[in-house]
């Protein structure tokens, strides 16, 4: 098992254009989260999806970002019109099952990340 | 709204001390806390997963405990070793609302430890 894949590791975009970062959960995980980590900021939780749904995308900025699982390939975190400000590291996170299911035992496992430079 | 203070933000330290890094959060509503190791440029490796009805957790030369009624975690690190500098991440999950499954993370503490 390869672990959680990210692709690009590493992706440079001008002002304007489109991000699409890539995320390849372990095998056999059904539950993917994504994270954004901005320079000198702790990581923050953006989206939880599940197979071809969002479950909880509370921390996703309202325009611009948008995430899917679908049924078959990885998950993609998309951001249009990039800015500046989109420069951070985006990590993906998947698991086997949901916290509840686990009654709390669930381990996350997190990919290398994908880290976005805008110019 | 759920906060997660790590102290210190920083911290180095010879070959061979041992060494506690502090972990608080806000609201004790918590499934679990996991404290996670990350290395410059990579992504993040858990070390240790408390469950809330756990008190502490070991493995190899690393503790944390947890005590919810407080809000404070800490991991214990002994006999450090260079191998050992990264950046080190607390991380909590609340009780689910809604379907929600977020980790709350910290800023971190990195650690350097000298030879």
């Amino acid at each position: 098992n390869a672990g959680v894949m990210q692709n690009p590791r590493h992706l440079v975009r001008r002002r304007g254009q489109e991000a699409r970062l890539r995320c390849s959960p372990m095998k056999g995980h059904s539950h993917v989260y994504w994270y954004r980590q901005l320079p000198e900021e702790g990581l923050k939780f953006m989206v939880y999806l599940q197979k071809e749904n969002i479950i909880d995308e509370s921390g996703m900025p309202k325009e611009r970002f948008s995430a899917e699982f679908p049924k078959e390939g990885p998950s993609i975190l998309r951001i249009q019109q990039v800015v500046r400000g989109d420069s951070a590291a985006y990590f993906c996170a998947s698991s086997l099952r949901t916290v509840s299911e686990s009654s709390g035992a669930n381990v996350l496992t997190f990919g290398a990340g994908s880290r976005l430079t805008v110019l | 709204k759920q906060e997660v203070t790590q102290i210190p933000a920083a911290l180095s330290v010879p070959e061979g001390e041992n060494l506690v890094l502090n972990c608080s959060f806000t609201d004790s509503a918590i499934y679990n806390l996991q404290w996670f190791r990350q290395d410059p440029g990579k992504g993040l490796t858990s070390l240790l997963l408390i469950q809330s009805s756990q008190r502490e957790q070991t493995s190899g030369r690393l503790n944390a405990s947890l005590d919810k009624s407080s809000g404070r975690s800490t991991l214990y690190i002994a006999a450090s070793q260079p191998g050992d500098s990264a950046t080190y991440l607390c991380a909590v999950i609340g009780l689910p609302q809604g379907g929600s499954e977020k980790l709350v993370f910290g800023k971190g503490t990195k650690l350097t430890v000298n030879p």
